[in-house]
């Protein structure tokens, strides 16, 4: 009965490898994000999608590439991985309802991810 | 865009005693402000939200305020236990065209010692 769900949890990758990270939510939300979290804990937002659409991009580098086959799924795909890119990647996801309130987003459990 | 910022970076308090950690944003159209607790290893986890048209909000042992002239927004723990060890994240969101970009302050960790 998890709601958020998020493969892998670990990932370790040699430096220019392209990797994919997936997530599924089972909440029935409409829209679904990514956020990066650095080895000093800051979170910030990458990517948000609402029904399919891509709804933010917070000028992340365009070998990030989220892909949502569905609502329910929304996966990032990483091309040529820097070392830079070694950080905790956690997905979220929410109901956004036409001129409703901001709601809770959910997080996933996180993907570690490990450039060497 | 909007800006966050959260004071203290560390917070370190005797089992019992009170927990305060402040926020201040600098978007003015922003309405809501969600608190998120993290354990070591794990996912962050709503624990109280607020939203504009509010001033104070509490649950149990752990409250917020909210000060929209100011735009600064906190958070009250009281009669603190070691299971309240963790790191602590404000955030500020306004409802946009399709989403709801959480923009998060830089966290507080939380040490509760026994």
């Amino acid at each position: 009965d998890t709601a958020v769900s998020q493969t892998p949890k670990y990932l370790v990758t040699q430096m220019g490898n392209d990797k994919s990270i997936k997530c599924e939510q089972n909440l029935g939300h409409d829209t679904m994000y990514w956020y990066k979290q650095d080895s000093k804990k800051f979170l910030k937002i990458m990517f948000s999608y609402n029904n399919k659409e891509l709804i933010i991009n917070e000028t992340v580098p365009n070998r990030f590439s989220p892909k949502s086959p569905d609502k329910a799924h929304l996966n990032l795909h990483i091309n040529s991985l820097e070392l830079g890119d070694s950080a905790v990647y956690f997905c979220a996801s929410s109901q956004v309802r036409d001129r409703g309130p901001v709601n809770e987003q959910f997080f996933g459990p996180g993907t570690r991810l490990t450039v060497l | 865009g909007e800006n966050v910022e959260q004071h203290p970076s560390t917070l370190s308090v005797q089992e019992g005693d009170s927990a305060v950690i402040k926020c201040t944003y600098s978007d003015s159209a922003s309405n809501y402000f969600p608190w998120y607790k993290q354990e070591l290893g794990k996912r962050p986890q709503l624990i109280i939200d607020i939203r504009s048209n509010v001033g104070k909000k509490k649950d149990q042992r752990i409250a917020v305020t909210l000060n929209k002239t100011a735009k600064h927004f906190s958070l009250h723990i009281t009669e603190t236990q070691p299971e309240d060890s963790a790191v602590y994240f404000c955030a500020a969101s306004r409802r946009e065209a399709a989403g709801n970009k959480l923009t998060f302050g830089g966290g507080t960790r939380v040490l509760v010692k026994p």
